[in-house]
């Protein structure tokens, strides 16, 4: 499985672009990034996927540069309900017996 | 309409008691998740089932036990509890087919304190 590496934690405001950045140098062909979303007394979410290029819907953007050696979630304007644990996930655990590999997260702060 | 639903959300017990936490899901999944959320956050994968079959078992202590009555239904028996038990324990299930790779769903936890 690839490794990942993301801040600890980052700080916002609302209304403010946030961007958190996912390294996996060892990602493999057939591995997709996925990013999980875990509020605060919550399970994680899983909020958008991505296998290359930009991926988008309604709550976050996903780019992914060409070597896919890394990517960048987007939230755009933050609201306060944004603070929460970001897992960034590299792998393909397929659409059965997933054992998903979670790392430590980004802490997302968003202050008034 | 809860998708992934747990029992209890708060458990306060101690040392050495046997302790039960029930997990139901509606989405109509194959496939249900046990993981460990530690103290300092660190989120593990315990067991898999599918159709009431053990798929996973990741080296967790023989005194847990999982057990799937039918699909809809994973629970976990806690026996002898010891203090480094103490954790937020997440329920999860997802599709085997037609769904989206990689996603699963979770319950919102039961948080185990053991004194």
């Amino acid at each position: 499985l690839a490794k990942t590496t993301q801040p600890i934690s980052m700080d916002s405001y609302e209304g403010q672009e946030v961007n958190i950045t996912c390294s996996h140098n060892n990602i493999a062909t057939n591995d997709y990034i996925t990013w999980y979303q875990q509020f605060p007394s919550q399970g994680p979410r899983f909020i958008i996927q991505g296998y290359k290029t930009k991926v988008t819907n309604e709550v976050a953007s996903l780019f992914i540069p060409a070597d896919r050696k890394s990517s960048t979630l987007s939230l755009p304007r933050v609201s306060l309900s944004d603070t929460a644990v970001y897992y960034c996930l590299v792998g393909d655990y397929g659409t059965g017996f997933q054992k998903l590999v979670f790392g430590t997260g980004t802490r997302l702060l968003v202050s008034p | 309409d809860t998708a992934v639903s747990q029992t209890p959300k708060y458990l306060v017990t101690q040392m050495g008691n046997d302790k039960s936490i029930k997990c139901e899901q509606n989405l109509g999944h194959d496939t249900m998740y046990w993981y460990k959320q530690d103290s300092k956050k660190f989120l593990k994968i315990m067991f898999s089932y599918n159709n009431k079959e053990l798929i996973i078992n990741e080296t967790v202590p023989n005194r847990f036990s999982p057990k799937s009555p039918d699909k809809a239904h994973l629970n976990l028996h806690i026996n002898s509890l010891e203090l480094g038990d103490s954790a937020v324990y997440f329920c999860a299930s997802s599709p085997v087919i037609s769904g989206r790779r990689n996603e699963q769903f979770f319950g919102p936890g039961t948080r185990l304190t053991v004194l």
